[in-house]
């Protein structure tokens, strides 16, 4: 059975940061491309970041890029979003998501991130 | 990297075919045919309900089908059940490894 699990979120401050996690299994991880999704209370689901499988390449939204950093780890089936100088915005729902064909065709319960003073 | 634009609701009464639009560009939808749609419920994660712009994925009725013409993909649920009363997303490929969900379309069953 597909699992993703993802863990890290909470409160945090304007300006401070948060590692997000995202535990997979019951698939070949170290084959698969990755994406975060985000989604704000109320809102539509956000593409934030993809990674490929070995991890050498990456792609972030224009509203995360130079904050936010994707990275994984094939041996530990895990993919990680380092997340700094986290805005008001940035509070949602982060969902790490399974790609096949360019689509995500599994999805975590998601974290929630909540950036608030 | 603008959302893809769907309308904000539709409604349909059990029995009755629904059609859901999604609009994009050349760059998105109209550039690939990696177009994919999610159903979302309350509290839950969205599910992948059509990839590719029409193949279901194993497990989803064969109520739900997409289509695609030009930089409109459409999502059609035919004899439409109160269970589908959800929130329903576009999302395509734009290119360079990037991607775009659309705003998102509240369907009603009445």
């Amino acid at each position: 059975e597909v699992q993703l699990v993802e863990s890290g979120g909470g409160l945090v401050q304007p300006g401070g940061s948060l590692r997000l996690s995202c535990a997979a299994s019951g698939f070949t991880f170290s084959s698969s491309w990755m994406h975060w999704v985000r989604q704000a209370p109320g809102k539509g689901p956000v593409w934030v970041s993809h990674i490929n499988s070995d991890g050498s390449g990456t792609t972030y939204a224009e509203s995360v890029k130079g904050r936010f950093t994707i990275s994984r780890d094939n041996a530990e089936n895990t993919v990680f979003l380092q997340m700094n100088s986290l805005r008001v915005e940035d509070t949602a729902m982060y969902y790490c998501v399974r790609d096949r064909s360019y689509s995500g065709d599994f999805w975590g319960q998601g974290t929630l991130v909540t950036v608030s003073s | 990297q603008s959302a893809l634009t769907q309308p904000r609701s539709v409604s349909g009464s059990p029995g009755q075919s629904v059609t859901i639009s999604c609009t994009g560009t050349s760059s998105d939808i109209g550039g690939y045919n990696y177009v994919s749609w999610y159903q979302q419920h309350p509290g839950k994660a969205p599910k992948l309900m059509i990839r590719e712009v029409s193949n279901r994925p194993s497990g989803i009725s064969n109520r739900f089908s997409g289509s695609k013409s030009g930089n409109t993909a459409s999502l059609t649920i035919s004899v439409v059940q109160a269970e589908d009363e959800a929130d329903y997303y576009c999302y395509s490929y734009a290119g360079a490894y990037t991607w775009v969900f659309g705003g998102g379309t509240k369907l009603t069953v009445l």
